[in-house]
């Protein structure tokens, strides 16, 4: 158990709706990263947040936006749902002494019908 | 443009055996080179990872060998078990609070 967590662990929805996306970080962690996987693109870096404030960004859709709260927990919304956007969506968090080593969660698994 | 690139997409090793997984790189500004883990239905687990000022490191059956002036790494899997059954991928930052790049994975299987 890396001691992040995310919820739900699976959500399946219809083209054209929202869904939102919800991790949280290991205690004391201040970065969290979201990351795609899909049989395609393997692993993909979403956004990066750090202490409430977005630091990096990656192939990350205008159709999708995420924020972090100040009690760092992280949500990642995704909008106007299309089939493609199928896939597991991970976060992952980075202690401030070891700013490198990220520790990822179980998933949300996505399908949208 | 694919900046971490793994090999082989699958491999199978026999119970007992050494696994090789592959990777190189292209951008000289990453120093930070980690290997996940990833079981079916788990999230990525770091299993060990390297810094480019050494070649080698060593965590039980497990070893990361590095080659700075290639751009390559790779990592071994000494004495082979089933339960090393699982998807590795390589990956690649920069210093600090940097996203990773991942490799494309190795889909490995240990068979007894």
């Amino acid at each position: 158990d890396s001691g992040v967590t995310q919820t739900p662990k699976h959500l399946i929805t219809a083209t054209g709706q929202r869904v939102t996306l919800r991790c949280s970080p290991r205690s004391g962690d201040l970065s969290v990263y979201w990351y795609q996987q899909s049989l395609d693109q393997g692993l993909q870096f979403l956004i990066q947040y750090y202490n409430g404030e977005e630091r990096a960004k990656g192939n990350i859709l205008e159709r999708f936006s995420a924020q972090q709260f100040p009690d760092l927990h992280s949500e990642l919304n995704l909008s106007s749902l299309e089939l493609g956007d199928s896939a597991l969506y991970f976060c992952a968090s980075s202690p401030l002494s070891r700013a490198a080593e990220q520790y990822f969660g179980p998933g949300t698994r996505l399908t949208v019908t | 443009q694919q900046q971490v690139k793994q090999s082989p997409q699958s491999l199978i090793v026999q119970k007992g055996g050494i696994s090789i997984i592959n990777c190189a790189y292209e951008n000289t500004a990453f120093d930070y080179f980690p290997w996940y883990q990833q079981f079916p239905g788990k999230g990525p687990a770091l299993l060990i990872a390297i810094r480019p000022d050494v070649s080698e490191k060593k965590e039980g059956r497990f070893t990361i060998s590095f080659n700075k002036s290639a751009k390559q790494f790779s990592l071994h899997i000494m004495d082979s078990q089933p339960g090393d059954s699982a998807t590795y991928f390589c990956a690649a930052s920069m210093t600090g609070n940097t996203p990773l790049v991942f490799g494309k994975g190795t889909r490995l299987s240990v068979i007894a």
